[in-house]
């Protein structure tokens, strides 16, 4: 079925391990999104990608990598999982930056013990 | 990016009446766009604005962009109890940024 999809939905990992967030979209976007989201802060914008190989840092990129080697793909990692990183995690994806909407995936709940 | 600023920030909003949410920046705007997140679900985008002054509306919602681009809004009549939810704003010329949202609790 086509569209925008995250995995894991739910992740519950230790303080200190390496987690992947994994999204994959099959509208061959040029534009992704890793947004994360928390209580009275909204959505705020990790990192995102204007195409395959390009990325580029957002609101609060520290802590996390992003790579875009395929087109349809945009994993986020945590190098090294922080209890300030509990949050839940959103990937998007727009056909081109301006003049045009993002479609959200369902999100992943990652939590940080 | 461009930085944009929702009030209110909570709304409790009687079923059958009307609201509004605003959303404001200090910088001109190149574009608007409205999204809802409903309790549990994910971002789904309601509309686009990107001319001055530009009205659109869609059924019960009237969307607005103000004729200095620097604030929107979002209006909505006969509130009804799919109208719960968090509404947010979002712009950018190189990256979309988002308000923090307006959440909206009907009450029955």
């Amino acid at each position: 079925d086509a569209g925008i999809t995250q995995s894991p939905r739910y992740k519950i990992t230790e303080t200190g391990r390496q987690v992947t967030l994994m999204c994959h979209q099959t509208w061959s976007h040029s534009y992704m999104f890793w947004y994360r989201q928390d209580l009275g802060h909204g959505l705020r914008l990790i990192y995102y990608s204007a195409a395959a190989d390009i990325t580029d840092k957002g609101e609060v990129p520290d802590g996390y990598v992003v790579s875009r080697s395929k087109t349809e793909n945009f994993p986020l990692t945590l190098e090294s999982a922080t209890r300030s990183q509990t949050s839940v995690y959103f990937c998007a994806s727009s056909f081109q930056f301006m003049n045009t909407e993002a479609f959200f995936g369902q999100g992943t709940r990652l939590t940080v013990v | 990016g461009q930085q944009v600023m929702q009030i209110p920030q909570y709304q409790h909003v009687q079923e059958g009446e009307d609201f509004t949410t605003y959303c404001n920046s200090s910088t001109t705007l190149s574009n608007i766009q409205w999204y809802k997140q409903r309790p549990g679900g994910h971002p789904v985008f309601l509309i686009q604005l990107v001319k001055s002054g530009e009205v659109k509306k869609q059924k019960r919602l009237t969307f607005q962009f103000g004729e200095a681009k620097k604030n929107s809004s979002l209006h909505i009549t006969a509130t009804q109890t799919t109208d719960v939810g968090t509404y947010f704003c979002a712009s950018g010329n190189n990256r979309l940024a988002f308000g923090k949202g307006n959440q909206v609790v009907v009450i029955p």
